[in-house]
């Protein structure tokens, strides 16, 4: 079965640093999705990654997902008390994304330090 | 105007005991999901419905059992609660292939079984 394995697990930065934060799929993924959770609030769809080699921006946090479709990443620029939280990638198990359940990462807890 | 709504976001009750958690969609989507958010934040698939029908169910105990008056709702329902039933338990919906598009997370529901 597919797993999502993401890195880290928990992230301590200064406030106005850049982070990285990893999700590597064991099989070729169908699409990729990046989530934000934050107590009490659910999930935020953050971005959807499908072709190999895609890069999404949406204000300062950037989404790759690698040629191969195997590995993605998020970036965050100068980084804001606001980014805290756990960040979750989802995957899709089934051809056609949505309708089938998604998979999780274990999440990356972020902590930013003002 | 919550997309996804869930209630009750709280819920602490006794070993034995049945319960059921509400969930409401106003996006029009035709697939509705539950995810179970364990003690250590990993998110697993539970039970899907797409127009009334049980389309993914994963090794759940058949305590739980969904139901679905309609579109825009899908409850979950537990028998004979369990400790090891708490966790957060949240509510999605997405719309149909082949649109691909990502799926909606409730708020959540926090279920301690004492």
């Amino acid at each position: 079965s597919q797993e999502l394995e993401q890195s880290p697990q928990s992230l301590i930065v200064q406030e106005g640093k850049n982070l990285t934060i990893n999700c590597t799929s064991s099989k070729t993924l169908y699409g990729l999705y990046w989530y934000k959770q934050k107590y009490g609030e659910g999930l935020i769809f953050l971005m959807m990654l499908q072709k190999g080699g895609e890069e999404k921006s949406h204000e300062k946090i950037t989404a790759k997902l690698d040629e191969k479709k195997q590995q993605s990443s998020l970036h965050i620029t100068a980084s804001q008390p606001s980014h805290a939280g756990i960040y979750l990638c989802g995957a899709p198990t089934k051809y056609g994304g949505s309708q089938g359940n998604l998979i999780f990462g274990k999440g990356t807890k972020l902590s930013v330090k003002p | 105007d919550t997309a996804v709504s869930q209630t009750p976001k709280y819920l602490v009750t006794q070993m034995g005991n049945d319960k059921s958690i509400k969930c409401e969609q106003n996006l029009g989507h035709d697939t509705m999901y539950w995810y179970k958010q364990d003690s250590k934040k990993f998110l697993k698939i539970m039970f899907s419905y797409n127009n009334k029908e049980l389309i993914i169910n994963e090794t759940v105990p058949n305590r739980f059992s969904p139901k679905s008056p309609d579109k825009a709702h899908l409850n979950l329902h537990i028998n004979s609660l369990e400790l090891g039933d708490s966790a957060v338990y949240f509510c999605a919906s997405s719309p149909p292939v082949p649109i691909q598009e990502t799926q909606y997370f409730g708020p959540g529901t926090r279920l301690l079984v004492l």
